[in-house]
């Protein structure tokens, strides 16, 4: 139990392009989605927090008109990164809580960006 | 100042070897404590949770030291497949901190 899927696994873009990562709880709802960014030997960095059906929480210096966050469904969360740049080629990685512990998030499996 | 910082790594030791790992969190805030495991180019996955009076799974042990903010993870008899970054998190209300990670290579 407890899978989160995303998609795609990888992609590569031309810079000025937008790309949209879906993140997928499969056997759970997912009352709160959260994404986070990791640079090569960096941690991982919380971007934002979405809770189903609400505007999503962005962390301090994270632009949200860049980095569209949409939760609409209690399975479905979506991040589109707008106007992608070589400096948005990263790991991003979501993860799904049900609503217990808030350590009790369930990792997807990552998105590795590419923009060139 | 980072809000959880770990030892900068990496850690090379042949099997069978015991490693330590520590990390420092600057938050007393701080409400929960983790180790995880990060494979290359993976998720990271919950290794185990930490608590003050301490915890063991198998070969890892696990401490928490709240007055010195401090958390380390112990490895025993370390196995090839150990190797990967262990992340050092914190929760801090509700939001998971995550250190920079130590890598641990185990040789044959």
């Amino acid at each position: 139990g407890a899978v989160v899927s995303q998609h795609p696994s990888w992609v590569i873009c031309k810079s000025g392009t937008s790309v949209k990562i879906e993140c997928r709880s499969l056997d759970f709802q997912a009352t709160t989605m959260f994404w986070y960014r990791q640079f090569p030997k960096q941690s991982l960095m919380l971007m934002a927090t979405s809770n189903e059906g609400s505007k999503a929480t962005y962390e301090q210096g994270v632009e949200k008109d860049k980095f569209l966050i949409n939760h609409a469904s209690l399975t479905l969360s979506t991040l589109t990164v707008t106007s992608a740049h070589p400096e948005d080629s990263s790991f991003y990685i979501c993860s799904a809580s049900a609503g217990g512990q808030p350590y009790e998030q369930y990792f997807g499996p990552g998105t590795r960006l590419t923009v060139t | 100042r980072k809000e959880v910082e770990q030892d900068p790594g990496p850690f090379n030791v042949p099997e069978g070897a015991t490693v330590a790992f520590n990390c420092t969190y600057s938050n007393s805030a701080s409400q929960s404590f983790f180790w995880y495991r990060q494979d290359c180019r993976k998720e990271p996955k919950l290794l185990m949770s930490v608590y003050s009076s301490g915890n063991e799974d198998g070969r890892f042990t696990a401490q928490l030291n709240r007055a010195s903010q401090y958390i380390s993870l112990l490895i025993r008899d370390s196995k090839l497949s150990d190797s990967a970054t262990y992340l050092c998190v914190v929760n801090q209300g509700g939001k998971l901190i995550f250190g920079q990670g130590t890598e641990l290579s185990v040789k044959p």
